[in-house]
């Protein structure tokens, strides 16, 4: 089955700094790559998505690369500021595994005032 | 329809006792999952419906967990015998069956085995 690491497992950056996180998967089938955000007790919410056929995706201060020969996509975060302290997941999945996301372990960003 | 419902949202329990957790998805939404979380870890797959029909099941899914969606709107997921490694937090997620897309996710149920 698919397998996804993520680095770094925590994060620290000044408030205005860029945050970058990175993950790689195993399975080449998989074609859809979300990130999802988890502040504390609360639900993972998606806030930037990425599918195979596209290699950079924007949308405001986030950001989303893949590279498919590599297996690795990345997240960007511009501009940081508080509000962006939280979990981020990457996650991946394909069709024909019946869309199950398969997340990685996760990057703590702390972003200091 | 407010999104992904769940309950109770906390349960603590004596291990050795049955638990039993509800998951409300979005209405129109055909496909339910249900995922694992504990602490400082990403959601880990269960089990997940399409419909009525149970697809697939992970293999942490031991005999003592039985998940059900009988009419194919709501999901329960029961585990039987509590152990304290079931403590964690039980996350359901809904989404439409075509292209991979967003899984919806409700606030969760945490489970506390004492």
């Amino acid at each position: 089955g698919e397998n996804v690491e993520q680095h770094p497992s925590t994060l620290s950056v000044q408030e205005g700094d860029s945050a970058v996180i990175k993950c790689t998967y195993s399975d080449s089938a998989s074609n859809y790559f979300p990130w999802y955000k988890q502040e504390l007790g609360k639900r993972p919410q998606l806030i930037i998505d990425i599918r195979s056929n596209v290699g950079e995706k924007k949308d405001q201060r986030i950001a989303v690369t893949l590279n498919k020969t590599a297996k690795h996509f990345s997240l960007h975060i511009t501009e940081t500021q508080p509000e962006d302290s939280a979990v981020y997941f990457c996650a991946a999945s394909r069709r024909a595994a019946g869309n199950k996301l398969t997340f990685g372990g996760g990057t703590r960003v702390l972003v200091k005032p | 329809d407010t999104g992904v419902s769940q309950n109770p949202r906390h349960k603590i329990t004596k291990r050795g006792q049955n638990v039993t957790f509800r998951c409300d998805p979005i209405s129109e939404h055909n496909r339910l999952y249900w995922y694992r979380q504990t602490l400082g870890q990403g959601p880990e797959f269960l089990t997940y419906f399409q419909n009525e029909a149970q697809l697939e099941k992970s293999r942490l899914l031991s005999d003592r967990f039985s998940a059900e969606r009988p009419k194919g709107s709501f999901s329960t997921l029961e585990i039987q015998r509590t152990e304290q490694g079931d403590s964690a937090m039980y996350l359901c997620a809904s989404t439409l069956t075509g292209e991979a897309g967003e899984l919806f996710f409700g606030e969760g149920s945490r489970l506390t085995v004492l």
